[in-house]
């Protein structure tokens, strides 16, 4: 079956400082990776998407690669902000159907 | 361009009672979703459609929980009777399958809460 493996949390972090949230998966097929943000008191929003080994995903100066090798899709993003704290949630589709999420990461920034 | 429009978004019943949620995909969209969030179990399928068809229920957790999709422009979710353990926030979401890697559209929630 297909899963998703991301890291425990919570994780906290200083204004400024770099962010990698660890991303593993399994999958039957050739799965789709993403990674959703979920602010508080709000739905998921998709942050960034790839669709074949080797993309990169970016938005608002987070980035995560599609390794196809360590089957991984790390996110990154190199100056984190208080307006980042939020849950995120690695996912992977495939064939477009059905999401599989990993458990989610709260990510505290302090000033 | 509208998003996955979700009502009520916050909901407060007793025990008992027949919940609706209801859920308005993005046009277009041929895949619906319905995922229920807790605390203790995290983000949950409970099922979906395609063209309006049931694809997978085994996520419904038991009798009480009923969904339909009568058309490709409407979906509901239906608790009865619910039950304090119920309470979670559940989520409808949407995309399309013209083409690869389609990215799933989620609403802002409805915010249950059984006492």
């Amino acid at each position: 079956g297909n899963s998703v493996t991301q890291m425990e949390g919570p994780v906290t972090l200083s204004e400024e400082a770099f962010l990698t949230i660890n991303c593993t998966y399994t999958a039957t097929g050739y799965p789709s990776l993403f990674w959703y943000v979920q602010y508080p008191g709000e739905g998921l929003q998709l942050l960034l998407k790839a669709t074949k080994a080797d993309d990169k995903g970016s938005n608002k100066g987070f980035e995560a690669t599609y390794r196809k090798e360590t089957t991984s899709f790390h996110l990154e993003k190199g100056s984190v902000q208080v307006s980042d704290s939020a849950v995120y949630f690695c996912a992977l589709s495939v064939l477009s159907e059905k999401l599989t999420f990993g458990t989610g990461t709260r990510l505290t920034i302090i000033p | 361009d509208a998003g996955v429009i979700q009502s009520p978004r916050h909901e407060v019943t007793e025990m008992g009672q027949e919940v609706t949620l209801r859920c308005k995909p993005i046009s277009g969209h041929d895949y619906l979703f319905w995922y229920r969030q807790t605390m203790m179990r995290g983000l949950e399928l409970l099922i979906y459609f395609n063209n309006n068809v049931p694809i997978d229920d085994s996520g419904m957790p038991e009798d009480r929980f009923s969904a339909k999709m009568p058309n490709a422009s409407f979906s509901t979710l239906k608790i009865q009777p619910s039950e304090p353990r119920d309470s979670a926030v559940y989520f409808c979401a949407s995309s399309s399958t013209d083409r690869a890697g389609n990215t799933i559209y989620f609403g802002e929630g409805s915010w249950l809460t059984v006492v």
